[in-house]
């Protein structure tokens, strides 16, 4: 089944210590990005990766980081998690490039919770 | 910058009714989608529309895009209660080519 994964679904943590959500596609999409989704303020993009080791900033980049080593990973990572990420994080992916951009739009990832206290 | 707008924000409805929800975008695209998203869940992917007078049915939901005008409806026909979601209209931001851009949702509640 072609889809997104996430993990973990659920995760409380404490300021300060590192914590990385894991993301994987199994469709060979080039194209993948990380979301946040906050009451009041929709969907905002943090990282975005448009193929193997290209990667750059979204509109909420700071306090993240995240790395595209392979075309299907692209984990997203809180070096010093602060109680202003708490938030609902999805990864999404979509196919891109040989005539395809945005053909399709996003698949999206089944969510991370995440709560840091 | 694109800007994704979506009206109304909220709509409370009784089952068996028709409803409109209207999707007005900023800039040129030939491209857009709609998504639904239940509470706590995911984003599922509804329907994407790819050129002008595009229109695309799915049981109760039909969504329909007007490029000129810069907007798609998505018209729901004798409204059940399955369908209460929050929908999602988002549209690609070709200029930075870098990430699609959604409206703020409309949440969908349908009353017995």
């Amino acid at each position: 089944e072609a889809q997104v994964t996430q993990n973990p679904r659920y995760l409380i943590t404490v300021t300060g210590k590192k914590l990385t959500v894991t993301c994987s596609q199994n469709m060979n999409h080039e194209y993948m990005s990380w979301y946040r989704q906050d009451p009041g303020l929709g969907l905002r993009q943090i990282y975005y990766s448009m193929n193997v080791e290209v990667t750059d900033k979204g509109d909420v980049p700071e306090g993240y980081k995240v790395s595209r080593k392979e075309k299907r990973n692209f984990p997203l990572i809180l070096e010093s998690p602060s109680p202003n990420q708490t938030s609902l994080y999805f990864c999404a992916s979509s196919l891109w490039g040989q005539g395809a951009s945005w053909n399709y739009g996003y698949t999206f990832g089944s969510g991370t919770r995440l709560t840091v206290v | 910058e694109l800007k994704v707008e979506q009206n109304p924000l909220f709509l409370s409805m009784q089952e068996g009714k028709n409803y409109t929800i209207y999707c007005n975008y900023s800039t040129t695209s030939d491209r857009l989608y709609w998504y639904r998203q239940d509470p706590g869940k995911s984003l599922e992917s509804l329907f994407v529309l790819l050129s002008n007078g595009a229109v695309k049915q799915e049981g109760r939901l039909m969504a329909s895009l007007d490029t000129k005008a810069r907007l798609s409806t998505l018209h729901i026909t004798a409204a059940v209660h399955d369908l209460s979601a929050t929908y999602f209209c988002a549209v690609p931001a070709f200029s930075s080519a870098s990430k699609i851009i959604f409206g703020s949702g409309t949440r969908l509640s349908i009353r017995p």
